[in-house]
């Protein structure tokens, strides 16, 4: 079956610029999350939703960025006015539910603002 | 201070060896679950093991363990018979199921595994 997907796989854009990454999750997994991989760095928390709950935004770095995740499937992250140090590998990743131990990563949207 | 721990800056092992990846974490949660990625240079994230706080074996999955030691918080990757296709970079990461955010993974900064012929 599919995994997940993200779209694009690379992206350059002007600082100052907003972008949109998008993601599609595995069907039928409830849980979904970004994460942000910078250069030869671990991969950092940004914000996770599980179902109709409300999202957990505690890892967004600023109120630059933001997500949203429509009929609890594909997932939107926007990152506003973007700055040179966004640049980064955004990943998302899905899981059937939040007590699911293994999340299914995708394989990124590298983002460069020049 | 940081939850996960790697500070191995590079590992090197001939093909066929065994070889061990360390991860020491920090938690005050008593259940928390551990993990190892694997991410090779195309870039994707591969699941290879789950450790859980209460599990009382060490978990395998095929030519992956890990070795739980709950006391010294560590939770090391030993990978044996080694394959050229274990070159990547391997990272340890935590979920707390108590700090709000059920099943967020907290990632340590990895280790670069080469695997010689």
């Amino acid at each position: 079956g599919a995994g997940v997907s993200q779209s694009p796989s690379n992206k350059v854009t002007e600082k100052g610029k907003d972008v949109e990454l998008r993601c599609d999750p595995i069907s039928g997994h409830t849980a979904l999350y970004w994460y942000r991989q910078s250069l030869g760095q671990g991969l950092e928390f940004l914000i996770y939703f599980q179902g109709n709950s409300a999202p957990d935004k505690s890892g967004l770095p600023s109120d630059r960025f933001s997500a949203e995740r429509t009929g609890g499937s594909v997932s939107t992250l926007t990152i506003q006015r973007t700055q040179q140090e966004d640049s980064a590998v955004y990943l998302c990743a899905s899981s059937l539910a939040v007590s699911s131990y293994e999340q299914y990563f995708g394989p990124g949207t590298r983002l460069t603002v020049t | 201070a940081q939850k996960i721990t790697q500070t191995q800056p590079g590992m090197f092992v001939q093909e066929k060896e065994a070889v061990t990846l360390d991860c020491t974490y920090d938690t005050s949660d008593p259940s928390y679950g551990l993990f190892w990625y694997k991410q090779p240079s195309s870039g994707e994230m591969i699941f290879l093991i789950y450790q859980g706080s209460y599990d009382q074996q060490n978990a395998t999955e095929g030519r992956y363990s890990l070795n739980f030691q709950k006391a010294r918080k560590s939770a090391n990757l030993v990978i044996s018979a080694s394959q050229l296709g274990d070159s990547a970079m391997y990272f340890c990461a935590m979920r707390e199921p108590s700090t709000g955010a059920n099943s967020k993974l907290t990632f340590g900064k990895g280790i670069t595994l080469s695997v010689r012929p």
